[in-house]
């Protein structure tokens, strides 16, 4: 089976605009979540999709969004960039809730917002 | 809201030595999952163990095992024979209430020494 994949990889983008990522996961899982990894913070958890619903949610502003399609992709959108959204934001997937299960990362979009 | 705690920013340990991570948790939960994660220089992040907490019985994996005190909330990860592939960021992380959301530690970089 093809590993989880994400889009772009790298990302340069300026304050205040706004970005998309996308997430593909493994075939078959319904659960997929977002973390953002900063070398300050840490690995933070930033909302889990099941089955197309918004399962859990950390502890991000509102400009943080994600969604899930029927095919279980998912994209998560960040609007109006700050500096402090430069991270590496990691996707996970796995075939029932992932507090519950194995989850099998992607690689990651490295973010950098100048 | 649930925490999880990982002290040692940083351990070193020598090529074929054993070396224990330690992980705290806090939580009012009786069902509830625990893992441990590897993140290796720039590569994906990988399940390392999982432990049931209605499950007595310590995980083990190869050469990786972990001591699961639910009375202490602690939940270490011991690496036998520790190989130069083993030098990675480990995160602790822990799941629980309804929903399962997890919440990972800061993790410890963990370096292999020859």
């Amino acid at each position: 089976k093809a590993g989880v994949t994400q889009t772009p990889r790298y990302l340069i983008k300026t304050r205040g605009q706004q970005v998309t990522l996308s997430c593909s996961p493994i075939s078959g899982h319904r659960s997929v979540s977002w973390y953002q990894q900063t070398p300050g913070q840490g690995l933070q958890f930033l909302f889990e999709y099941f089955s197309e619903t918004q399962r859990n949610k950390g502890n991000f502003p509102g400009r943080f969004s994600g969604r899930q399609f029927s095919n279980s992709r998912s994209e998560m959108n960040v609007s109006t960039l700050e500096l402090g959204d430069s991270a590496l934001y990691l996707c996970a997937s796995s075939l029932e809730l992932a507090g519950a299960d194995t989850q099998y990362f992607g690689p990651g979009t490295r973010l950098t917002v100048l | 809201a649930q925490t999880v705690t990982q002290s040692q920013p940083e351990m070193s340990v020598q090529e074929a030595e054993t070396v224990t991570l330690s992980c705290t948790y806090d939580t009012s939960e009786s069902d509830y999952y625990l893992f441990w994660y590897k993140q290796p220089p720039s590569r994906q992040m990988i399940l390392v163990i999982r432990q049931e907490a209605y499950k007595q019985q310590n995980a083990t994996e190869n050469r990786f095992s972990v001591n699961f005190q639910k009375a202490a909330k602690s939940f270490s990860l011991k690496i036998s024979d520790s190989q130069l592939g083993d030098a990675a960021m480990y995160f602790c992380a822990y799941s629980g209430g309804s929903n399962y959301k997890l919440t990972f530690g800061k993790g410890t970089l963990l370096t292999v020494n020859p």
